[in-house]
């Protein structure tokens, strides 16, 4: 079966710190992948999209890999603030329709 | 500023009561969603909708309807609310084109007594 997986154990890492999060896939050969950003109570709002022929894409202290090989996308905050501390998403579509699938999210926290 | 707009954001319901949650988005968008997300289970879609008066089956339609009479309004309905339905909802759009980024809503929290 299709699966889309975040570890579900919250990240907390220090201020100034790069924080890594991992978003692993089976079952699925997606054209693309997305990572949102949601705060507690809110609806996720969208950060990046990377295509498969795209191993990395930048914006600003983000940055996203894609490695198709190992089915599985990286997300990376440089430089990490207390304000980067929310749950980050990943979402694949799979091979059916317009469906897009999410993971479960993986909280962060950001300590000063 | 482009927007999605769900009716309520908190809602208190019985137990067989229907229930109807609002959205609306101001981008002219084709393709309309509705999830719901639970601790432990994630974002789970419930029903999306092409187009007006189109609509299929996500992987959770059991116990919702939905209607979409105008290109801007994508309405879910629980016909007969259970306490298994308090969740969070949450309503989303994209654009044309395989690839669009979603756009939510802020959520409606709905506790069924």
């Amino acid at each position: 079966s299709q699966k889309i997986e975040q570890n579900s154990e919250a990240l907390n890492i220090q201020e100034g710190k790069t924080a890594t999060l991992t978003c692993n896939y089976t079952n699925y050969s997606p054209a693309y992948l997305q990572w949102y950003r949601q705060d507690p109570g809110r609806g996720p709002v969208f950060l990046l999209l990377i295509r498969e022929n795209e191993k990395e894409k930048r914006k600003e202290r983000l940055k996203v890999t894609f490695d198709t090989t190992l089915k599985q996308s990286l997300f990376h905050i440089t430089a990490s603030q207390p304000a980067d501390s929310a749950t980050y998403l990943c979402a694949l579509r799979g091979d059916a329709g317009n469906m897009l699938t999410f993971g479960g999210g993986t909280r962060l926290m950001v300590k000063p | 500023d482009v927007k999605v707009t769900q009716s309520s954001r908190y809602l208190v319901k019985r137990t067989g009561e229907k229930v109807f949650l609002e959205c609306v988005q101001d981008m002219d968008h084709e393709n309309m969603f509705w999830y719901r997300q639970d601790p432990g289970l994630g974002l789970r879609l419930i029903y999306f909708s092409y187009d007006v008066k189109m609509k299929e089956k996500g992987d959770i339609p059991e116990g919702y309807s939905v209607s979409r009479e105008k290109k801007e309004r994508f309405s879910l309905i629980l016909e007969s609310a259970s306490t298994n339905q308090t969740s969070m909802y949450l309503c989303a759009s994209h654009g044309a084109g395989v690839h669009g980024e979603l756009f939510f809503g802020e959520g409606s929290r709905l506790t069924v007594l």
